[in-house]
């Protein structure tokens, strides 16, 4: 069974600061990994995956993620956080045959003017 | 429509009552996906169809859940005799591709059942 862990449910970070979202994730073969984000009142929307071409992911809006086999982890990270950052976000994980996304419990992020 | 739609956004049931949650996937997409996500939870898998086929029904939680998409594009989730664990947002996701776990899917903006 594949699952991930997100530590910490509510994360808040100063405006300009670094935001980082922790997920280790467990799995028997190969993982695929996503971050989702989800805005007050919209849908998921994917902000980045990692599907074994480079370890290290750019997505949408500035975020980057890095995946570490040795570490099971793919967190999340943002160099300087915006108001407009402020969203709940999602890791999760899926593998061939298994194509559903196990997500976790989600980080709620508030940014502090 | 250019996304996943949704409807109803929000049904309040009485409990008891039975229920039908309806997706509109994005126009061909072959992959249609299932999630409950109850308050300050992340979503949880219920059921997987490809085109008409359901696939994979293993995540739904009882036998008062049900799910369809009979002519492959539009689906329905009903919930028979609800009950106030299945107060939840349920959200529908679709994708393009058959088999791929690592195609982006597209999710709608939910529903949002509240069983009273």
């Amino acid at each position: 069974a594949q699952s991930v862990t997100q530590l910490g449910s509510h994360v808040s970070v100063s405006e300009g600061a670094l935001v980082l979202l922790r997920c280790n994730y467990s799995s028997s073969v190969p993982p695929y990994l996503f971050w989702y984000v989800q805005y007050p009142n919209q849908g998921l929307q994917l902000l980045l995956k990692y599907t074994s071409a480079a370890t290290l992911v750019k997505g949408i809006n500035g975020f980057e993620a890095e995946f570490k086999k040795s570490e099971t982890s793919f967190h999340l990270t943002k160099p300087s956080a915006h108001m407009s950052d402020a969203a709940e976000y999602f890791c999760a994980v899926s593998s061939y045959g298994n194509n559903r996304l196990a997500f976790g419990k989600g980080n709620q992020v508030v940014v502090i003017p | 429509g250019a996304g996943v739609s949704q409807s109803p956004r929000y049904k309040v049931a009485k409990r008891g009552q039975d229920v039908a949650l309806r997706c509109d996937p994005i126009s061909g997409h072959v992959s249609l996906f299932w999630y409950q996500q109850a308050l300050g939870q992340g979503p949880e898998f219920l059921t997987y169809f490809q085109n008409e086929a359901q696939l994979d029904k293993s995540g739904l939680p009882s036998d008062r859940f049900f799910a369809e998409r009979p002519e492959g594009s539009v689906s329905t989730l009903k919930i028979q005799r609800t009950q106030q664990e299945d107060s939840a947002v349920y959200l529908c996701a679709s994708s393009a591709e058959i088999g791929q776990p690592n195609t982006e899917a597209f999710f709608g903006q939910g529903t949002r059942l509240t069983v009273v």
